[in-house]
């Protein structure tokens, strides 16, 4: 019965591969996001989708390609991984877009680029 | 810019006693949430306050907003080990198309 889910936990890859990373939400919610968290906790929005419509595209290098094939599904895929990618990537999503609705998160995908 | 920042960066008190920590931001905000995260784990929603609120209880939790100050504070009363996690304060800025902005957060430990 988990709200939002994503996959993989971990993730532990060389630079310069492909990888992605899925999001799934049973919540009914019509938004969608990705946010990155660094090493020091910073939490830092990187994509924003509603119903399935990109809304917020936080200057991310190109090579994040977020995709939305339907209002319960996010997934980011990342080109190319640099050593500067490895953080934990969270999924989240809100009833809507409207100011005040609280995110739920999933719990996260740590990602390790060597 | 970065919006929200906590103060300070790192609590530790014993059970049972009080926990305030604080949050500054930049911009007109339409609503501050606060956020837990315990270690491992994703956020959770714990309290909003609407820009036009001053004041707002939920169990053991009390948020303070002053809007003139751009600062927020969270207290946790008679804390528990269990309240041992890091908290984040979260703006939604006027105008932003809900950009929720959060801050580098305050750790806190809870001693048992």
């Amino acid at each position: 019965d988990t709200a939002v889910s994503q996959t993989p936990k971990y993730l532990v890859t060389q630079m310069g591969n492909d990888k992605s990373i899925k999001c799934e939400q049973n919540l009914g919610h019509d938004t969608m996001y990705w946010y990155k968290q660094d090493s020091k906790k910073f939490l830092k929005i990187m994509f924003s989708y509603n119903n399935k419509e990109l809304i917020i595209n936080e200057t991310v290098p190109n090579r994040f390609s977020p995709k939305s094939p339907d209002k319960a599904h996010l997934n980011l895929h990342i080109n190319s991984l640099e050593l500067g990618d490895s953080a934990v990537y969270f999924c989240a999503s809100s009833q809507g877009m409207q100011a005040g609705s609280p995110l739920h998160f999933g719990n996260g995908t740590r990602l390790t680029v060597t | 810019s970065q919006q929200g920042e906590e103060d300070p960066q790192a609590l530790s008190i014993q059970e049972g006693e009080n926990a305030t920590m604080n949050c500054s931001y930049k911009t007109s905000i339409n609503n501050l949430q606060w956020y837990r995260q315990n270690s491992g784990r994703g956020l959770v929603h714990l309290i909003l306050i609407r820009s036009n609120e001053r004041e707002k209880h939920s169990g053991r939790l009390r948020v303070t907003l002053d809007t003139s100050k751009k600062s927020s504070s969270l207290l946790i009363t008679a804390s528990r080990a269990a309240d041992t996690a890091s908290y984040f304060c979260a703006t939604d800025a006027s105008g932003s198309n809900y950009k929720l902005t959060f801050g580098k957060g305050t750790l806190l430990t809870v001693n048992p």
